[in-house]
Parts: structure tokens; C-alpha cells; sequence
């Protein structure tokens, strides 16, 4: 098993620029998250799914979006990206959607906007 | 925000002591985690605590959760160099996860 994978490990965008963070994991979780880690912040929840086609918001959604059309894919969407967004980005999945428990994380995508 | 903290922020011992890190919440939780990350990694679940349980142990790790005071502390026991790294509590309320702000661990050799 490959676990959860993320694509890319880098990137820079300009201001405005749009992109998807790709996560994908192959262990037949239901439950899949983002997080993003600033310094000093700890991991703060971004969007979750609970299944394919069910997806809810985190503590800090706005400026992202998320779908779940299957169980192994849970794309991240920064829709107009800005300075702020500037962070590391966590994608990680959890066997259980209700009340889950242990999550195994992706590897991380360090995302700089100019 | 709902985000726990943690205490120390930072921690240097050396080989062979013990390590505690202790976590505050502020809601109510269903379990209580706690993770490691080495230095530009991703995270590594190393145990879990449920709101029932005041106590577990897993190997050189020991954690005690006391709800009344929505604090858990994750003792390490004879340390090694190899537990460097920053550790995190997490709790979980429904289906959301919040994670503490971190303790930086440091183990001299």
C-alpha cells in the first residue's frame, strides 16, 4: 500500500492563480481531511469528507474547495490564491467516518504564494 | 478557535530521561490523540486515549487523560535521540479534528 499520497510537494503561485492539491489514499478510508500548519499554529482543519459525495467545512474554509467523487480522491482547490494561503498543506485519512479515530497523513504540500 | 494548547512549547533533555508534554482542550471530546512529526514530514499517530479512559500505555509512551480538567499529559520514558521531533495532541468532536499548537522535543545523545 502506498498510504496517502500527495502531489505535489512544492509549488509557487502568484496572486489570483488558481490550482488543485491532489490527495489520494488506498487504504479504503472513509473519512479524508485537509489541514494546513503554520508556524506556531499547530494543524488547523480545512474541509473533511465523511464518503464520496458528502464533504463539510473545517475551522478555516474560505478560499478552498473540496469534492469527493471517490472513496480514494479528496482534491484541494485554491480558488484565487493569496499571501495568506501561504502554508504547508496536509492531507490525511482515517479508516472510520464516525467518530474517527486514528489518521495516517501525506507526506505534505509546501504551497508559497508571491 | 477550538485549538488546544500545549505545554512546554519546547523541551530538551537528554538520552535517557523521561519526556512530559501536557495538552488543554477546550470542548467536550470523544477521544484524545497523540501524533509525531519529524522535521518536514507529515504526522504519525502514535496513540489514542478515549474520553471513558484516564490512562494507556503503548511500549516507552504513557498517557493520562482527566476530563474535568480537559487536560491529557503523553509521558516518554527513557528517551532516545531518535524521539526528536515536535509532538501534538489532537481531539475529536464529531467528526472534527483540532490539534494542539505542539511541543519541540530535543533529545541530546
Amino acid at each position: 500500500n502506498a498510504g496517502v499520497t500527495q502531489t505535489p510537494k512544492f509549488q509557487v503561485l502568484k496572486t489570483g492563480q488558481s490550482m488543485t492539491l491532489q490527495c489520494a489514499q488506498d487504504m479504503n478510508h472513509e473519512y479524508m481531511s485537509w489541514y494546513r500548519q503554520d508556524p506556531g499554529m499547530g494543524l488547523r482543519l480545512i474541509h473533511y469528507s465523511v464518503g464520496a459525495g458528502i464533504t463539510d467545512q473545517g475551522e478555516v474554509p474560505n478560499g478552498y474547495n473540496v469534492s469527493r467523487s471517490t472513496t480514494e480522491d479528496f482534491p484541494l482547490r485554491l480558488l484565487s490564491a493569496a499571501p495568506s494561503q501561504t502554508s504547508v498543506y496536509f492531507c490525511a485519512s482515517s479508516y472510520r467516518s464516525l467518530s474517527p479515530d486514528e489518521q495516517y497523513f501525506g507526506p505534505g504540500t509546501r504551497l508559497t504564494v508571491t | 478557535s477550538q485549538q488546544g494548547e500545549e505545554d512546554p512549547q519546547a523541551l530538551s533533555i537528554q538520552e535517557g530521561e523521561n519526556a512530559t508534554m501536557n495538552c488543554s482542550y477546550k470542548t467536550s471530546i470523544n477521544n484524545l490523540q497523540w501524533y509525531r512529526q519529524n522535521s518536514g514530514r507529515g504526522l504519525v499517530h502514535l496513540i489514542l486515549i478515549r474520553s471513558n479512559e484516564r490512562e494507556k500505555h503503548s511500549g516507552r509512551l504513557r498517557v493520562t487523560l482527566d476530563t474535568s480538567k480537559k487536560s491529557s499529559s503523553l509521558l516518554i520514558t527513557a528517551s532516545r535521540a531518535a524521539d526528536t521531533a515536535s509532538y501534538f495532541c489532537a481531539t475529536t468532536t464529531g467528526n472534527q479534528f483540532y490539534f494542539g499548537t505542539g511541543t519541540s522535543l530535543t533529545v541530546i545523545p
